[in-house]
């Protein structure tokens, strides 16, 4: 049972790089997320997706684009990273609407 | 705004002691409320969540929360801690479809 698959796990990435972190699930939940995870912050919202072909803001997200074409994949993508997107990112599904989120092990991001 | 309030960044209980993680949450609507747990360098697991109906809500390994819509608080316990307890726990609300908030983390240690 794999569930929801994050690669790379860690990676350290020069300023001004270009970055995708890529995300796959296989429970075809419609809905997927990308958080971040900084300490004494918990878990902040970037953007989402509630179907295939439909991307939402979340909470924090300036300096990320994401794309959804397939219930599967959801990669977030970093333009041109910056040393304060140095975080652990977590891809998420959820069968939609207010239900319970499913997440990954997450990917350790260094910016430097 | 929706939001969440975790009482404590870290909690230290021996081995057979109570458990009490403390959760107020900040929502313009009826939420759902959802506890996670997270062990070192993993994603998140749900331990249990309230909806509607019954306020007192049982979860997985023992642990348990209480929706108390008067005191807007949904605190987790578990009456005998155990080593294999020791994480870190997440409270999130969510007051709308794809927007889950959380709280900033408590640390759980537990002492032989």
């Amino acid at each position: 049972i794999a569930g929801i698959t994050q690669a790379p796990t860690s990676q350290i990435l020069a300023a001004g790089r270009r970055m995708t972190l890529r995300c796959t699930q296989d429970m075809r939940h419609n809905a997927m997320y990308w958080y971040r995870q900084d300490l004494g912050l918990g878990l902040r919202l970037i953007h989402y997706s509630n179907t295939a072909g439909t991307t939402g803001k979340g909470e924090v997200p300036d300096g990320y684009s994401v794309s959804r074409a397939n219930t599967d994949d959801f990669p977030l993508t970093l333009a041109s990273a910056v040393p304060s997107q140095t975080s652990v990112y977590f891809c998420a599904s959820s069968t939609g609407g207010n239900t319970e989120a499913f997440f990954g092990q997450g990917t350790r991001l260094t910016v430097v | 705004a929706q939001s969440v309030t975790q009482l404590g960044s870290h909690v230290s209980v021996s081995e057979g002691a109570l458990v009490l993680l403390r959760c107020n949450y900040s929502s313009s609507v009826p939420p759902y409320l959802f506890w996670y747990v997270q062990y070192p360098n993993q994603g998140l697991q749900l331990l249990l969540k309230y909806t509607t109906g019954a306020t007192l809500v049982k979860g997985i390994n023992g642990f348990e929360a209480e929706f108390k819509k008067s005191e807007t608080s949904f605190h987790l316990t578990k009456p005998s801690a155990h080593m294999s307890d020791a994480a870190e726990y997440f409270c999130a609300v969510s007051e709308r479809a794809n927007d889950m908030r959380f709280g900033a983390g408590t640390r759980l240690t537990v002492k032989p």
